[in-house]
């Protein structure tokens, strides 16, 4: 069956990086896009961007132009979210999704931004 | 970028009564609409997408709609387990985005 398996909780200091990982299974990688989302506690849904499996290419929302970075690696059916310099308002958990219209997604990531 | 105008926020029903979720979108999205559902804890659930396509695996109590830039989401006869957080998502032009949700409770 199609599951996205995403990596655990992170706690960070504002500052520090970290990078996600949402491994797929179930289905052929490249066929479809993978969307990413971010929902801060309480709030409702942010849509991030996708990027195009096939070619690699990130498409980014006007918020998550700055320190978020999409990537792959394709051989190992995984999508990556990498966020820089972690500010306290990335605290939220974030979820990768499958295609256009977001058929499957992961289970989310908690990602806590604290000194 | 297009916006999702999404009402109610909050809506509480009786179980077996009729309820409509609607978003209005800011310029013409064609039929490239999703609706999801989110219950406490959970990641989102496909309900609806290409405007009135039900998903796979949902209930037929759950319909879609669409009446020019407005669409609706609606359920037919309201069961215990519908209660949730209910979004709209536009997938016509990027960024793609979600309308701001509608609390759905019991009565």
């Amino acid at each position: 069956q199609i599951q996205l398996v995403q990596s655990g909780p992170e706690l960070k200091k504002p500052g520090e990086s970290l990078k996600i990982s949402c491994k797929a299974s179930g289905y052929t990688f490249t066929d479809y896009a993978m969307q990413w989302v971010k929902q801060a506690p309480g709030k409702g849904l942010q849509y991030m961007g996708w990027i195009n499996t096939q070619t690699g290419k990130p498409t980014y929302a006007d918020d998550f132009k700055e320190r978020f970075v999409f990537s792959l690696e394709t051989s190992a059916s995984t999508a990556y979210l990498q966020i820089n310099n972690l500010k306290n308002e990335d605290t939220a958990t974030y979820f990768c999704a499958r295609g256009y219209y977001g058929s499957h997604w992961g289970q989310g990531v908690m990602v806590t931004v604290s000194s | 970028d297009i916006q999702m105008t999404q009402s109610p926020a909050s809506l509480s029903a009786s179980l077996e009564e009729i309820v409509t979720i609607t978003c209005q979108a800011s310029q013409d999205i064609g039929n490239w609409l999703a609706w999801y559902q989110q219950k406490p804890g959970k990641s989102p659930q496909l309900l609806i997408y290409g405007a009135t396509s039900l998903a796979d695996g949902v209930p037929s109590r759950f319909s879609g709609s669409r009446s020019g830039t407005q669409y609706s989401l609606k359920i037919s006869r309201l069961q215990v387990e519908d209660i949730g957080i209910y979004y709209c998502l536009q997938a016509y032009s990027a960024p793609n985005t979600f309308g701001a949700g509608t609390k759905l409770e019991l009565k």
